[in-house]
């Protein structure tokens, strides 16, 4: 069965600082890949995904992640964090045939110090 | 233009009613989808529907029922309401035809549903 793991609950960075968000899946074939942004109130955006191709992934608002078959990481990364940025983060992962089902991570809340 | 609604945004009711939530995609997408999401934003997928036609049904109670009167709406009906079915439950929709799982899915604004 696929599951999601984002070992950080909650991340405090300064603002104009660099930005790393982990994420782990479990899953015996090649997943897909998604991060989605939740900011206070509002659903869920999509910053980037990956499906197959160049393991590195640029996203929106100038976000990328990684995919590491060997690690079973797709860590969100992002090198000058803006106050904006302060949300929620999930990381996701889905298959192929499975209707679009997506399993989603349990969340990391970033605050962003001025 | 909101490319997903849902109405209502907010809905306290009282335990053992019934309530409805709405969602309308303007994107002519031919999948949709109902998500919950409890007090520890756990995100979690109950239904989707392709073009009409019942995808996905998670482990959910049969107190839930969604309907699709066309590929544009899906609703969300609950009966007898329960304390734990508080939660925001989020509306999705996207262009996936066919499963294949690698198309965005757009998110609705979420429904707070508070059951007392």
């Amino acid at each position: 069965a696929q599951s999601v793991t984002q070992p950080d609950i909650h991340i405090t960075v300064s603002e104009g600082a660099s930005l790393e968000l982990r994420c782990n899946y479990s899953y015996g074939a090649t997943p897909y890949l998604f991060w989605y942004v939740q900011s206070p109130g509002q659903g869920l955006q999509l910053l980037l995904k990956y499906f197959s191709g160049d393991t590195l992934v640029q996203g929106i608002k100038g976000f990328e992640a990684e995919f590491k078959r060997s690690q079973s990481s797709f860590n969100l990364r992002k090198p000058s964090v803006h106050w904006s940025d302060a949300a929620e983060y999930f990381c996701a992962v889905g298959a192929r045939n499975q209707g679009g089902k997506l399993i989603f991570g349990q969340g990391t809340e970033l605050s962003v110090k001025p | 233009d909101t490319a997903v609604s849902q109405t209502p945004k907010y809905l306290v009711t009282q335990m053992g009613n019934d309530k409805s939530i709405k969602c309308e995609q303007n994107l002519g997408h031919d999948t949709m989808y109902w998500y919950k999401q409890d007090s520890k934003k756990f995100l979690k997928i109950m239904f989707s529907y392709n073009n009409k036609e019942l995808i996905i049904n998670e482990t959910v109670p049969n107190r839930f029922s969604p309907k699709s009167p066309d590929k544009a709406h899906l609703n969300l009906h609950i009966n007898s309401l329960e304390l734990g079915d508080s939660a925001v439950y989020f509306c999705a929709s996207s262009q996936d035809k066919s499963g294949s799982g690698t198309d965005t899915q757009y998110f609705g604004p979420g429904t707070r549903l508070t059951v007392l």
